[in-house]
């Protein structure tokens, strides 16, 4: 049980440049969420999911994309890079429970991008 | 508009001590308050979570105090140890159906042995 992965994970783009992160989690999870992490700026929601074949924006969606064809797998795009998406990008998950149980998010390692 | 404020930024403790670190919120829909905890190079991870009808939850040397009136709640860590030096956040989760949590800034703690 891997839990969830990032690929890859660490990556440097030229502005202007497009890439694709890739997200993927082993515990059926319903609910999948992206995030970038920024000194002094705590985490961020950009999009998130809560099935498969649906997406939603977050706190800070612009210059992202994002889709989710699978249920395991939850892909965030960058179309033209630009050196303020420059930051960590984690990944996260989240079961569909029932009945107000416990809520955890589980993360993946994280995606370290730079934009030049 | 940040809805989570998280306070201090960064703390250092000795050994042993105790590492306060506060949080205030201004939703009042808020239903569930995690503490997660990241070490460097790391994804973060679900450390204490409590409810707003619940004051106080325990685990181990990990206490979260939480005061709906005044809507705030704090991370308490007793006897703390070098181990535990990481980069904590708060967040709040918003009712509803997509269990969005927000987080605060984060707070950067170190243990000196």
């Amino acid at each position: 049980n891997a839990g969830v992965t990032q690929t890859p994970k660490f990556r440097v783009l030229k502005t202007g440049q497009s890439m694709t992160l890739l997200c993927a989690q082993d515990m059926n999870h319903e609910y999948m969420y992206w995030y970038r992490q920024d000194p002094g700026m705590g985490l961020r929601l950009i999009h998130y999911s809560v099935g498969e074949g649906t997406t939603a924006k977050g706190e800070v969606p612009d210059g992202y994309n994002v889709s989710r064809l699978k249920k395991q797998n939850f892909l965030l795009g960058l179309e033209s890079a630009a050196p303020s998406q420059t930051s960590v990008y984690f990944c996260a998950s989240r079961p569909l429970l029932a009945g107000g149980s416990y809520n955890e998010q589980f993360f993946g390692p994280g995606t370290r991008l730079t934009v030049l | 508009q940040q809805q989570v404020k998280q306070s201090p930024q960064s703390l250092i403790v000795q050994k042993g001590g105790i590492s306060i670190i506060n949080c205030a919120y201004e939703n009042t829909a808020f239903d569930y308050f995690p503490w997660y905890q990241q070490f460097p190079g790391k994804g973060p991870a679900l450390l204490i979570a409590i409810r707003p009808d619940v004051s106080e939850k325990k685990e181990g040397r990990f206490t979260i105090s939480f005061n709906k009136s005044a809507k705030q709640f704090s991370l308490h860590i007793m006897d703390s140890q070098p181990g535990d030096s990481a980069t904590y956040f708060c967040a709040a989760r918003s009712g509803g159906s997509n269990y969005k949590l927000t987080f605060g800034k984060g707070t950067l703690l170190t243990v000196n042995p």
